[in-house]
């Protein structure tokens, strides 16, 4: 398998733009997060859907964030308008049913709010 | 809701020597406790987690210990190798909340 695949690696864009950030799970998981890090505030959980459905987006930081999950194989995290203090890593993880705490992270979309 | 700490926040030691990172947790029905390692420019990736019904487990030369009185656990490192120095991350779950809270992370430096 070819693990969490996020897309793109690295994105630049300038303040008031919108961004929107992939995520392919491994195939056959039932879980799938999404996490932002930065070295003020380390690893955050911002939403997790549970087959396709959002079971909990209290880490979400606002309604500039928003994220969904049309399928069992794709997933967005899009943040419109976009601020500097957005810029971090953004990654996806995604998990089996039986044992969802054993997260597969992705490689991570790094984030550049100018 | 939980609150994971972490300590140190770096580590450097020499090749061969051991390392110790520390976690404390604060939610009582917590019980599973993953430690992840980040290397450079990659997502984390789970290298050994063990649950509140066992006080120690080891995988070659990791071990990872747990105390539920205390509500502490450790990652332990022996023989330390230069493709040790990474981020490690602690992270504690409870059966209800169905999600992994993080430690802020520890950079471990292993130098030659």
């Amino acid at each position: 398998d070819a693990g969490v695949i996020q897309s793109p690696r690295h994105e630049v864009t300038e303040m008031g733009q919108e961004v929107t950030l992939r995520c392919k799970p491994i195939s056959g998981h039932d879980y799938l997060f999404w996490y932002r890090q930065t070295m003020m505030r380390g690893l955050e959980l911002l939403i997790y859907f549970n087959n396709n459905v959002p079971i909990d987006d209290s880490g979400m930081p606002e309604d500039r964030f928003s994220a969904k999950m049309p399928n069992a194989s794709f997933s967005t995290l899009k943040i419109q308008p976009s601020e500097p203090r957005d810029s971090a890593v953004y990654f996806c993880a995604s998990s089996l049913y039986r044992g969802w705490e054993t997260q597969y992270f992705g490689p991570g979309t790094r984030l550049l709010v100018l | 809701g939980e609150n994971v700490e972490q300590h140190p926040s770096t580590l450097s030691v020499q090749e061969g020597d051991s390392a110790v990172i520390k976690c404390t947790y604060s939610d009582s029905a917590s019980n599973y406790f993953p430690w992840y390692k980040q290397e450079l420019g990659k997502g984390p990736q789970l290298i050994i987690d063990i649950r509140s019904n066992v006080g120690e487990k080891k995988d070659q030369r990791i071990a990872v210990t747990l105390n539920k009185t205390a509500k502490h656990f450790s990652l332990h490192i022996t023989e330390t190798q230069p493709e040790d120095s990474a981020v490690y991350f602690c992270a504690a779950s409870n059966p209800g909340a169905q999600k992994l809270v993080f430690g802020q992370g520890t950079r471990l430096t292993i130098n030659p």
